[in-house]
């Protein structure tokens, strides 16, 4: 089956950029999307097709997506950015549809 | 403003049956695909189930096949998960989502969730 791999956790200062990896085969071929998720409450699409964002979300996230690897990057990140972060993605085939394992991002 | 409202779930014992809604509104419901996504306590997410805007067409996770159903109501603009012969690690919180189908589908909006419990 497919997968898709997140480090588990990450760690910054505020102001500081952070940079959140997910590798997975077949993203060369497929756009990769990362979600947001506060503690308690749904996931919010942070970013789509590898460095779209969504109306509303900061300027500070952004991502970018080179061979088998995309990166969502917060740039001047704040405590309330604090979250578990989730790539998305699908295989080659398009019938598996994937979350990584996510990463928990800290911010203090 | 999208809004999506699951509700159904609750404690089951193992084997027993439960079926999930999801009340959509701010959008026109009939012109988006619809998904189902879990997450077990503690864990990471997981894809259930997508249907097509028509309900035509529906896809599964291979782990869900065969006893989870996902169905749709135009007129009513709800989404439905039927879910039987439940188990212990079926118990999760269960979203729905609206859904883009493309070269990559994905989910732009989430509703809150509604927890399923298996348990006797």
């Amino acid at each position: 089956s497919y997968e898709l791999t997140q480090p588990p956790s990450v760690s910054v200062s505020p102001g500081q950029t952070a940079r959140i990896t997910c590798s997975g085969d077949a993203l060369p071929k497929k756009y990769a999307y990362w979600y947001q998720q506060k503690s308690g409450q749904a996931p919010v699409l942070v970013i789509y097709e590898d460095n779209k964002r969504p109306s509303g979300i900061p300027e500070r996230f952004s991502g970018s997506s080179s061979g088998t690897m995309a990166t969502l990057t917060i740039s001047g990140a704040q405590v309330e950015d604090e979250a578990d972060y989730y790539c998305y993605s699908t295989d080659s085939s398009g019938n598996h549809w994937v979350f990584g394992g996510g990463t928990k991002l800290t911010v203090l | 403003e999208v809004q999506l409202l699951e509700s159904g779930g609750g404690l089951v014992q193992p084997g027993g049956s439960l079926r999930l809604s999801c009340a959509a509104s701010g959008f026109t419901f009939s012109t988006y695909a619809m998904s189902w996504v879990r997450q077990a306590p503690g864990k990471g997410l997981e894809w259930i189930s997508s249907i097509t805007e028509s309900g035509g067409s529906t896809y599964y996770a291979d782990s869900m096949k065969g006893r989870f159903t996902i169905s749709r109501d135009n007129s009513r603009s709800t989404l439905y998960l039927q879910m039987n012969s439940l188990r212990a690690e079926d118990t999760a919180v269960y979203y729905c989502a609206k859904t883009r189908l493309g070269i990559s589908s994905y989910f732009d909006y989430w509703g809150q969730g509604t927890l399923v419990t298996v348990s006797s």
